[in-house]
């Protein structure tokens, strides 16, 4: 069975630094990841997936991910963090097996927060 | 991507009673998920309502508190039974095209039980 671990379930950053947030999966087969996020109060938003294409996924408002089988990780990246990335992040995985739409398992989430 | 619109957006409920919430799709969809997020924590899956059939629900979850239809291939509810100040979460539908797709959520019911 899938599953995926976040470590660290808060990060705080300086506005204009990097922001690493890290997501190990585990699964027996290769899988699909995805990044996304959680503005408060509001639903969520897709960041960007890892869909055995390129290793290297770049996602919307500058965040990127690479995918490192050997390591099993797919941790999320910016280089310059900015006031508007505060938010929840979320790490998940589906088994592309059942691929007219498996379902997603999520991990525990990573508060980002950017401190001026 | 299919657009999802979940209702209602919010709502405070007594305990004991019942309350339904709707998921549309602009599209036809073979599956859609439900998933629960409680205060502070990440999202669980429900259940996964496939039409034409009973929905698959995950260990810890069951049909008599979560009960769900799925009458067509762009329309499903979930109905949170006999309300305990417990089931106070954000209840998320979703709808997957595939992985290749991605997957898409509706925005959320906040359920507050008093």
């Amino acid at each position: 069975a899938q599953s995926v671990t976040q470590l660290g379930s808060h990060v705080s950053v300086s506005e204009g630094a990097l922001v690493l947030l890290r997501c190990n999966y585990s699964s027996s087969v290769p899988p699909y990841l995805f990044w996304y996020v959680q503005y408060p109060n509001q639903g969520l938003q897709l960041l960007l997936k890892y869909t055995s294409a390129a290793t290297l996924v770049k996602g919307i408002n500058g965040f990127e991910a690479e995918f490192k089988k050997s390591e099993t990780s797919f941790h999320l990246t910016k280089p310059s963090a900015h006031m508007s990335d505060a938010a929840e992040y979320f790490c998940a995985v589906s088994d592309p097996i059942y691929n007219q739409g498996g379902k997603l398992i999520f991990g525990q989430g990573t508060e980002l927060s950017v401190k001026p | 991507s299919a657009v999802i619109s979940q209702k209602p957006s919010r709502d405070i409920c007594q305990r004991g009673t019942s309350l339904t919430i709707q998921c549309q799709v602009d599209s036809q969809v073979t599956m859609m998920f439900w998933y629960r997020q409680q205060p502070g924590q990440s999202l669980t899956l429900i259940a996964t309502a496939n039409q034409g059939s009973e929905a698959t629900y995950e260990s810890g979850f069951v049909i008599d508190k979560f009960p769900i239809s799925r009458p067509n291939l762009t329309f499903s509810t979930l109905t949170v039974s006999n309300m305990s100040p417990e089931d106070s979460s954000i209840y998320l539908c979703s709808v997957g095209r595939g992985g290749l797709g991605g997957y898409t959520f509706g925005s959320g019911t906040r359920l507050t039980v008093v």
